[in-house]
């Protein structure tokens, strides 16, 4: 099975900041990768899927790069909104495996 | 608009057995993939589970396999999760979800999620 790490697994930051958080694969996953948000006691909600591609309706500060086993988030200048549990996901293979999360707190 | 309902979920015992379902509308259920995706309490997202469209092939996490199958109901645009031999460690809440699908295709990425059923297995 694929493993993903996602780090850091807590992230402090504040409004306006830009942050990136790493998710990476153990083994080669080309670009297939997605990235969701999920606020507390609610279901994700899909940001970005192969690995760049930003859903539509999903702001512009955010942006997702990367390929084979390293990839990347970022939020370019941080919301209020943007406070939240972030998660990566492959689906290169069964079982499509989740990174275990990057809380995003405020400073 | 798509929209996905989870029921079933509650509490049982250790070793006993559950089935969720998910109701689907507002789209061509039989052609899409579904995915069944758990989180435990104050916990990370956990795949469990996908089943191909037109009652294809099914996939498992190995925390589940051999326990847990997956179905699903075309004609009630429906899906199951038959949940066997629970233990504490399946507590969560189940949440089922899709991509968008056409005629030819469907995306592996999860776009719709339901609001989730929360199964707690204990004595």
């Amino acid at each position: 099975d694929i493993q993903l790490t996602q780090s850091p697994s807590f992230l402090s930051a504040s409004v306006g900041d830009r942050v990136t958080i790493t998710c990476r694969a153990s083994q080669g996953i080309g670009g297939y990768l997605a990235w969701y948000q999920q606020e507390p006691g609610k279901a994700p909600n899909l940001l970005i899927y192969l690995a760049s591609t930003l859903r539509s309706g999903v702001p512009s500060r955010f942006s997702g790069s990367g390929s084979g086993t390293e990839f990347t988030l970022t939020i370019s200048s941080l919301q209020p909104e943007d406070f939240a549990t972030y998660y990566c996901q492959q689906v290169n293979s069964y079982p499509r495996t989740f990174g275990q999360g990057t809380k995003l707190e405020i400073k | 608009e798509v929209q996905l309902v989870e029921s079933g979920g509650g509490l049982v015992q250790p070793g006993g057995s559950l089935r969720l379902s998910c109701a689907a509308s507002g789209f061509t259920f039989s052609i899409f993939d579904m995915s069944w995706v758990r989180q435990a309490p104050g916990k990370g997202l956990e795949w469990v589970s996908l089943i191909r469209r037109n009652d294809g092939p099914t996939y498992y996490a190995d925390s589940v396999k051999g326990r847990f199958t997956i179905s699903r109901d075309n004609s009630r645009n429906t899906l199951y999760l038959q949940m066997n031999t629970l233990r504490a460690e399946d507590t969560a809440v189940y949440f089922c979800a899709t991509g968008s699908c056409n005629s030819a295709f469907c995306s592996p990425y999860l776009d719709y999620w339901g609001q989730g059923t929360l199964v707690t297995v204990s004595s």
